[in-house]
């Protein structure tokens, strides 16, 4: 069974940084590509990257672009997302998530409140 | 960037109606759209994917089409546990982008 599991949100002031983490088991992690998916309270679903299987490339929304990096280690099964320069309107519920042809898996999602 | 216009934002519809939601694509998008399902509090499901094909597990009342760069989901007799929001995902090219959802309500 595919489990994605999110950790490492919290309470952060303006202008500060973040690690989110996502421990992926029940598949063969790396071998699939893997992306970062958040929702701000009351609102939509807003997809903000991906890392391929390799860590080749990697893709990101204009929202984050320059503020936030994607990473995995493969040897760890993990995902990781670092989140710099935060603003209130990166608070959201973060989601891990792992597409495949036929297949769409999420995590529980980790929050983040970004707030003086 | 391509821009999902998903419609409608609001849904009242009764058990055992036939819905349908709509997204359309700013760009050619091929077949490269899947449907979310989202209940409060929880993480989405997916229900489609390249734009016709029933996830696994979905009922089969559940069903999505194409018309040109118009991407419907169906969902033929509602039941209540369809109740929800619904969120369309262009995945042809980066960045990815979601429709603005819709909420499927009772009426």
């Amino acid at each position: 069974e595919v489990q994605l599991v999110e950790s490492g949100g919290g309470l952060v002031k303006p202008g500060s940084s973040l690690k989110l983490s996502c421990v992926a088991s029940g598949f063969t992690f790396s071998s699939y590509g893997m992306h970062w998916i958040r929702q701000a309270p009351k609102k939509g679903l807003e997809w903000i990257a991906l890392i391929y299987y390799d860590s080749s490339n990697k893709y990101y929304a204009d929202s984050v672009k320059g503020r936030f990096t994607i990473s995995r280690d493969n040897s760890k099964n993990t995902l990781y997302l670092e989140m710099n320069s935060l603003r209130s309107e990166d608070t959201a519920m973060y989601y891990c998530a792992k597409f495949t042809h036929g297949g769409g898996y999420w995590g529980q999602g980790v929050m983040v409140t970004v707030s003086s | 960037d391509i821009q999902m216009t998903q419609s409608p934002s609001s849904l009242p519809a009764s058990l055992g109606d036939r819905v349908t939601i709509t997204c359309r694509a700013s760009q050619d998008i091929g077949n490269y759209l899947r449907w979310f399902q989202q209940k409060p509090g929880k993480s989405p499901r997916l229900m489609i994917y390249g734009a016709t094909n029933l996830a696994a597990g979905v009922p089969s009342r559940f069903s999505g089409s194409r018309s040109g760069s118009d991407y419907s989901l169906t969902i033929n007799s509602l039941e209540s546990e369809d109740m929800a929001i619904y969120y369309c995902l262009q995945h042809n090219e980066y960045p990815y982008t979601f429709g603005a959802g819709t909420k499927l309500e009772l009426k």
